[in-house]
């Protein structure tokens, strides 16, 4: 079975650091891999999604993320984090073989400081 | 505009009541999933579904049971046998093979009184 592994539970940055917030995967065919964003209270709005062809893929809120095949990684990257990025952050990686069943990592929680 | 309606937001139960959390779509997707979700832990799928009048138990079944009567609709019901209902609930939407991620609902938030 497909798992997630986001390494980092909580993570500070200064409002215009550069950010990079870990995803590790194990699954053994080319996995379709997320990053999805939850704001306290609300439901997961999806922020990108890579399942074939280049490997760094762009998006929303100027995010982005590099799939890593020898790494069995996925990173989300952005340049200069805004204070309205705080909230928690969810690698997800669906099993194409059964069912589509998305299997989410733990989350990490980004605290933005002024 | 297409989307996924949870209702009620917010839902209090008394120990030995069942309550059902409901879900909609309007987007025309297959698949409906429900997960569950608890801080530090993530998301955990309860049960899923592709097709109308068919469904699967995900990885956490027990004390809970769905229905899929309706493409739109895939009601929860949280039975007296969960333990531990206190939780946010959360519903989604997918096309099959869930190529393109799924769409969430805001979510319902159960305690239990």
């Amino acid at each position: 079975a497909q798992s997630v592994t986001q390494p980092d539970i909580h993570i500070t940055v200064s409002e215009g650091a550069s950010l990079e917030l870990r995803c590790n995967y194990s699954y053994g065919a080319t996995p379709y891999l997320f990053w999805y964003v939850q704001s306290p209270g609300q439901g997961l709005q999806l922020l990108l999604k890579y399942f074939s062809g280049d490997t760094l893929v762009q998006g929303i809120k100027g995010f982005e993320a590099e799939f890593k095949r020898s790494q069995s990684s996925f990173n989300l990257r952005k340049p200069s984090v805004h204070w309205s990025d705080a909230a928690e952050y969810f690698c997800a990686v669906v099993d194409t073989g059964t069912a589509s069943k998305l299997t989410f990592g733990t989350g990490t929680r980004l605290q933005v400081t002024l | 505009d297409g989307g996924i309606t949870q209702s009620p937001k917010y839902l209090f139960r008394k120990e030995g009541q069942n309550v059902t959390l409901s879900c909609e779509q309007n987007l025309n997707h297959d698949a409906m999933y429900w997960y569950r979700q608890d801080p530090g832990q993530g998301l955990r799928l309860i049960y899923y579904s592709q097709i109308v009048n068919d469904f699967q138990k995900g990885d956490i079944a027990e004390g809970y049971s769905v229905s899929r009567e309706k493409k739109e609709s895939f009601p929860l019901t949280v039975t007296s046998a969960q333990k531990n209902p206190t939780a946010f609930y959360l519903c989604a939407s997918s096309i099959p093979q869930g190529r393109y991620g799924y769409t969430f609902g805001s979510g319902t938030r159960l305690t239990v009184v």
